[in-house]
């Protein structure tokens, strides 16, 4: 199994400012993903980070309000850009391993609370 | 369009009981069922993972079922605790996707 830590684990913001969520995974991993959950609801995948190259979003998702940056196999950035009350959420890192990665288990971090004021 | 449910979206039992939570998917063709617990304001644990190819898988008290012909997956919870009390979450790869498709959850509270 994989261990996902982030940083940082809540943060307050002001409408209009950016912050950068960490991942860190304690191994090499094929895939990492980030996810939103709003309140009260399920998981939404925001994209999926690949290493070296620009990361693929979900419909609803533009590179421009959530960059990603996945400079290797075990490391991860995701900014939440120009926040409003609305990106109010916790965002979560997964990532999953193996070489048919899609195939197998996927882990989560204990997932960053967003609260923009 | 691939959908996953989790029926109910709530459940309330005494401590003790054996309980059942439901997934149901809409497709058959599916690579891997995963089973992932919730606590309030914390990420995701995950609990089992069944591969298309197999029929449950088991840990401890739970024991979670794959019927990929009826759409159905069931996560068993035997002798129930409070510690039990989280939202349960099931999760399904399907084969057509590259990425797992959550249902809403189950919101579990076990009484004391």
């Amino acid at each position: 199994s994989a261990v996902i830590s982030q940083k940082p684990s809540r943060d307050i913001c002001q409408r209009g400012t950016s912050l950068t969520i960490q991942c860190q995974v304690d191994s090499q991993v094929t895939m990492m993903f980030w996810y939103r959950q709003q309140p009260g609801q399920s998981l939404t995948l925001i994209a999926t980070a690949n290493q070296g190259s620009e990361a693929t979003y979900e419909s609803g998702f533009v590179i421009d309000k959530f960059p990603i940056s996945r400079p290797n196999l075990t490391f991860s950035t995701l900014t939440v850009s120009n926040m409003s009350p609305e990106d109010s959420s916790i965002y979560l890192c997964s990532a999953s391993s193996g070489g048919s990665s899609s195939y197998n288990e996927q882990f989560f971090g204990p997932g960053t609370r967003l609260t923009v004021l | 369009k691939q959908e996953v449910t989790q029926i109910p979206a709530a459940l309330s039992v005494p401590e003790g009981e054996n309980l059942v939570l439901n997934c149901s998917f809409t497709d058959s063709a599916i690579y891997n069922l995963q089973w992932f617990r919730q606590d309030p304001g914390k990420g995701l644990t995950s609990l089992l993972l069944i591969q298309s190819s197999q029929r449950e898988q088991t840990s401890g008290r739970l024991n979670a079922s794959l019927d990929k012909s009826s759409g159905r997956s069931t996560l068993y919870i035997a002798a129930s605790q409070p510690g039990d009390s989280a939202t349960y979450l099931c999760a399904v790869l399907y084969s057509s996707a590259s990425k797992i498709i959550f249902g809403s959850g189950t919101r579990l509270s076990i009484r004391p």
